[in-house]
């Protein structure tokens, strides 16, 4: 199994709402991500979690917040968003060597966000 | 921060042409990779180079790490309708005692092939 499953994989919410995008791998990775995609534009790293321990938050807005539940589950949880937060938000996995991450991700669908 | 120039921005080919982009750093970088986005889809791994001066073949592909490590480029041969997409390289850092986790992406090359 070499995938990372994305859901939902369109979302439609209201500024007032609150939604969660999950994410799921079970290619044995230690490594997850949360990336933030705008059309024709590359990833944007949003958060890292290493060994299910947040290891990099790129000073993204409290109004997202990730949950790595276990190795293999990754969760963005999303309250009082903006219309500028529509987007694609993408989830990765990697392995983590004893030399460090191989900085091969594997990248999920994504899931296409739209803001109201 | 480290930034990478990719180009170029776009290319119109007729199926069955060669393609060839390039990425280029002001800094060094310890591994470098190729990535290929579909529309609706998230990006695919093509290619990943970890010594300087090596050449790698992925089928039609063959891609680069520069000798200066400032550099890379990609080759696609004999097109096909199917390599349609944005490719994005990527570098990453790796430095002692330090997270190794952050991926510099390139901005894109979108490349459109004509049957």
């Amino acid at each position: 199994d070499t995938e990372v499953t994305q859901t939902p994989k369109h979302l439609v919410m209201g500024m007032t709402n609150k939604k969660s995008l999950k994410c799921e791998q079970h290619m044995g990775h230690r490594a997850m991500y949360w990336y933030k995609q705008k059309a024709k534009k590359p990833p944007e790293l949003m958060f890292v979690y290493s060994y299910e321990k947040l290891s990099i938050n790129e000073s993204v807005p409290s109004r997202f917040s990730p949950e790595c539940p276990n190795s293999s589950l990754l969760n963005l949880h999303l309250h009082a968003l903006q219309p500028e937060d529509s987007a694609l938000y993408l989830c990765a996995s990697s392995q983590v060597k004893t030399s460090g991450n191989t900085g091969e991700l594997f990248f999920g669908e994504g899931s296409r966000l739209t803001v109201l | 921060g480290q930034q990478l120039n990719q180009s170029p921005q776009s290319m119109f080919i007729q199926e069955g042409e060669d393609v060839s982009m390039n990425c280029t750093s002001s800094s060094i970088f310890n591994t470098w990779l190729w990535y290929k986005q579909e529309p609706g889809e998230g990006p695919v791994l093509l290619i990943a180079l970890y010594k300087a001066g090596e050449l790698t073949s992925n089928g039609r592909l063959t891609a680069q790490f520069g000798i200066t490590r400032k550099d890379s480029f990609l080759n696609i041969s004999a097109s096909i309708p199917s390599d349609v997409g944005i490719y994005f390289c990527a570098g990453q850092l790796t430095s002692r005692g330090g997270s190794n986790y952050k991926l510099t992406f390139g901005k894109g090359t979108l490349l459109t092939v004509n049957p």
